[in-house]
């Protein structure tokens, strides 16, 4: 079954430091997506993207935060200068449609955990 | 503003059990609902996605249902195992995914 890949699993960073957490959508989808969770809390909407542009983005996704789709298959969220609250579980997602189409269903991946000290 | 609650937000119970397990959308104007599973420190496997016209879905021991006048679906486990155990989210698109803040289930061998 096709899958969503993110890398890496797992990072820890200096705070201050940009770090780019990478993700391969399911190659025929064409509708991509960052989600976080802070340990405990929901998961959160960042931003999605769609025809090499932001479609949406949250109040959360500042400045500080921006994504790429580089080549025909990765999609990165790129983090310039990370702060301690960005330690998150970042999940990357894609879907074939998207909006709020019934038929948008998204595929999440794994995780990137983020640990900022 | 579209929110989703799901309660409780934690249950234990003994291997064998059929459980339920709730969630609630402010606004009633869905598409689709969609729960997940979320092992610890893992990331979120779809389980199973009703659209607005359809009151249940199937899969397994799982079955959703969806009553979008009253704003709310219902994730019915039957005969529980504890490969269960896990954190289960539901999630109403508006434009983005707005999820629930999960119910994290333990089921006792």
């Amino acid at each position: 079954e096709p899958e969503v890949t993110q890398t890496p699993s797992h990072q820890v960073t200096q705070m201050g430091q940009e770090v780019i957490l990478r993700c391969v959508p399911i190659s025929n989808h064409l509708y991509f997506y960052w989600y976080r969770q802070i340990l405990g809390q929901k998961v959160e909407f960042l931003v999605s993207f769609y025809n090499n542009e932001i479609s949406e983005k949250s109040e959360i996704f500042d400045d500080q935060f921006s994504v790429e789709r580089p080549d025909g298959s990765n999609f990165t969220l790129k983090i310039r200068s990370t702060k301690l609250e960005d330690s998150a579980m970042y999940f990357c997602a894609s879907s074939e449609v998207g909006g709020g189409s019934g038929a948008n269903v998204l595929t999440f991946g794994a995780g990137s955990r983020l640990t900022v000290l | 503003k579209q929110e989703v609650t799901q309660i409780p937000a934690a249950l234990s119970v003994p291997e064998g059990e059929n459980l339920v397990l709730n969630c609630s959308f402010t606004d009633s104007a869905i598409y689709n609902l969609q729960w997940f599973r979320q092992d610890p420190g893992k990331g979120l496997t779809s389980l199973l996605l009703i659209q607005s016209s359809q009151r249940e879905q199937t899969s397994g021991r799982l079955n959703a249902s969806l009553d979008k006048s009253s704003g709310r679906s219902t994730l019915y486990i039957a005969a529980s195992q504890p490969g269960d155990s896990a954190t289960y989210l539901c999630a109403v698109p508006r434009g983005k995914l707005i999820f629930g803040q999960g119910t994290t289930l333990q089921v006792k061998p």
